[in-house]
């Protein structure tokens, strides 16, 4: 079975710095795969960025990056510079289409 | 990208009633759709997921006989919520696409059940 866990409720973050929203898991599949997905107040789910278990590299979309970090079973999401527009629910989710218990960002201008 | 509609945005409904939320991939064929459910502030708990053709997989805890899903088309999967009741109340949101691979949202249907 998968486990994802998300520890941070909620962060803060001012306008144009950097963040970091963790995520944490846990599978014994040796091949596996990491989401991350947005959710603005109005409710619809945004697809970020995915990092596969055996990518050579971390995964990156534009402002987002993801540090994967395999030995540690962490996949955390980076967002640079950050914009008001940021401000929203993130979910990390794992193959098996279940997601962590969300962070809620707010971006301060 | 791939659009996933789902119908309605929200709805009300009397204790009793039964309610019915459709999900349509519009652009693409969808041979798996998941229900998921989420409550304010809260993560998104998947319900079920459903395979055209075939009946739909349970997660546990979810109540068959409550919430009927009908995958009988590539394109669309529908949820019908069976004499709702208040604590049935919620925001539901169907997903399309395939294990492993990123999901393609509907917009959600916000439920209210008086």
């Amino acid at each position: 079975a998968q486990k994802i866990t998300q520890t941070q409720p909620g962060m803060f973050v001012q306008e144009k710095e950097a963040v970091t929203l963790d995520c944490t898991y846990d599978t014994s599949d040796p091949s596996y795969g990491l989401f991350w997905y947005k959710q603005p107040s109005s409710g619809e789910m945004i697809f970020l960025i995915y990092q596969g278990s055996y990518d050579q590299q971390n995964a990156t979309e534009g402002r987002y990056s993801l540090n994967f970090q395999k030995a540690r079973k962490s996949a955390n999401l980076v967002i640079s510079a950050s914009q008001l527009g940021d401000s929203a629910m993130y979910f990390c989710a794992m193959d098996d289409m279940r997601f962590g218990a969300g962070t809620r960002l707010t971006v301060k201008p | 990208g791939a659009v996933v509609s789902q119908h309605p945005s929200w709805v009300i409904c009397k204790s009793g009633t039964s309610v019915k939320i459709e999900c349509r991939s519009l652009d693409f064929q969808a041979t798996t759709m998941f229900w998921y459910r989420q409550f304010p502030k809260q993560s998104l708990m998947l319900m079920a997921t459903s395979n055209e053709g075939s009946k739909a997989t349970y997660e546990q805890g979810v109540e068959k006989d409550k919430f009927l899903i009908n995958h009988a088309s590539l394109t669309l999967s529908t949820l019908t919520v069976t004499s709702a009741h208040p604590e049935d109340s919620s925001f539901y949101i169907c997903s399309a696409g395939q294990v492993g691979e990123k999901l393609f949202f509907g917009s959600g249907t916000q439920l209210s059940v008086l």
